[in-house]
This record gives C-alpha cells, structure tokens and sequence, in this order.
C-alpha cells in the first residue's frame, strides 16, 4: 500500500519557521518527482513546490520563492519543506505529492499550518 | 506565470446531465494539463493527464480534450458521486499552476 504521511504542522506566528516532512512507502521514492500543494481555507488548490528525483530540478510558486525550501532524502524515502518567513497567507492545508507520467497519482492526507500571531 | 482561466466558477446540475468545463491557458502549453477532482476532506484525485488520456480506475464517462490553449474536461453522465470540485494543472512550464476551480453542486 502506498502512504504519503506528512507531518511537522501546526500553529506558528508570522516571521517564524516551520519544516514539514513527508514519509513515503510503497513506492518507488527515489525516482518519483515529489510536489507541495496547499489550500487556503475556503480557496481553491495551489502549486507550491517540486523537486525531481535527484534534486537536480526545483520549482517554487512566484509566492513562496526566496522563503521556502524543498528537498528530499531518497536514503530515507522523504521529502521536506522548510518555510521560513511565514505570512498569515502561508496558512493552508499542505499537500506532499507524487507526480507521475500520468499526473499526480499519490497524495498525502494533508497537513494544516495556520500562521497567526 | 502561465495564467489558467476555468469557467464557469460554479454549476448546477442534474444526475445525469452532460458537463463541460473549459480551461484557457495564457500561453500555450502543448497538451501538459492535467484535470483534478476533490471532495471536502480528501486528497484531490488525478481524472485526466496530458490533456486527454483517462487515469487508471477513472469513469470513462470523464473525457478531456484540448492542445495548446483551450482545454475541456467533460463529464457525459453525471453522477451523484461527480459533486465536487473539479481543477485544471498545467505541468508545462515551472511555476505550474492551477485553474481556480469549478464546483459541480447538485440541482
């Protein structure tokens, strides 16, 4: 069975950091290109990061560049997220994902970061 | 950034109606777009990759079609399990983007 379970979430004031992790199994981790998605309460998705199976390739979201930092540990079948310089508008549901050939077939359950003083 | 457009916003619609929902695209992206469906308290759900090949396991009543700017998403039958949102991705260019979302809500 495949599981994306990411973890490190929770309530942080503005100006702060925070790292998320994302455990992966039941797949094959280190060739799978792995993404962050979040959601905002009440809005729609949002493309936040990516990183290939090497870590030669970044992407980063025009709102989150200069402030979060993806990467990954294929030794231990995990991606991470550090975000620092948290706004209020950081405050989402954050998604690990895999991304395949065939779109993103596997998801996490979610993680919930609320920034707020 | 590569703007996606999706209309409408939101729909009404009956069990058993046909469905179309349409992304633009600012620029254009060959046939990199994928369609999402997600339900309140769960992961999304991938229905179409590369504009229009159907993912394992997905309806066959889900289509999509479209290359370059316009892309449609279509839903022959609606069923009552459909009632959700639905996005558009598109996995051309970095940053990826997505459509703001249409909601299918129960007529």
């Amino acid at each position: 069975e495949v599981q994306l379970v990411e973890s490190g979430g929770g309530l942080v004031q503005p100006g702060r950091s925070l790292r998320l992790s994302c455990a992966v199994s039941g797949l094959t981790f280190d060739d799978s290109a792995m993404h962050w998605v979040r959601q905002a309460p009440g809005k729609g998705l949002e493309w936040v990061s990516c990183i290939n199976w090497n870590s030669a390739s970044i992407g980063y979201a025009d709102s989150v560049k200069g402030r979060f930092t993806i990467s990954r540990d294929n030794a231990k079948n995990s991606l991470y997220l550090q975000m620092n310089g948290l706004r209020v508008e950081d405050t989402a549901l954050y998604y690990c994902a895999r991304f395949s050939p065939s779109g993103f077939d596997y998801w996490g359950q979610g993680i919930l970061i609320t920034v707020s003083s | 950034a590569i703007q996606m457009t999706q209309s409408p916003s939101s729909l009404s619609a009956s069990v058993g109606d046909r469905v179309t929902i349409t992304c633009r695209a600012s620029q254009a992206i060959r046939s990199d777009l994928g369609w999402y469906q997600h339900k309140p308290g769960k992961a999304p759900q991938v229905l179409i990759y590369a504009a229009s090949n159907l993912h394992s396991g997905v309806p066959s009543r889900f289509s999509g079609s479209g290359s370059g700017t316009d892309f449609t998403l279509t839903i022959s039958s609606l069923q009552p399990e459909d009632f959700a949102t639905y996005y558009c991705l598109q996995d051309y260019s970095y940053p990826w983007t997505f459509g703001q979302g249409t909601t299918v809500e129960i007529k």
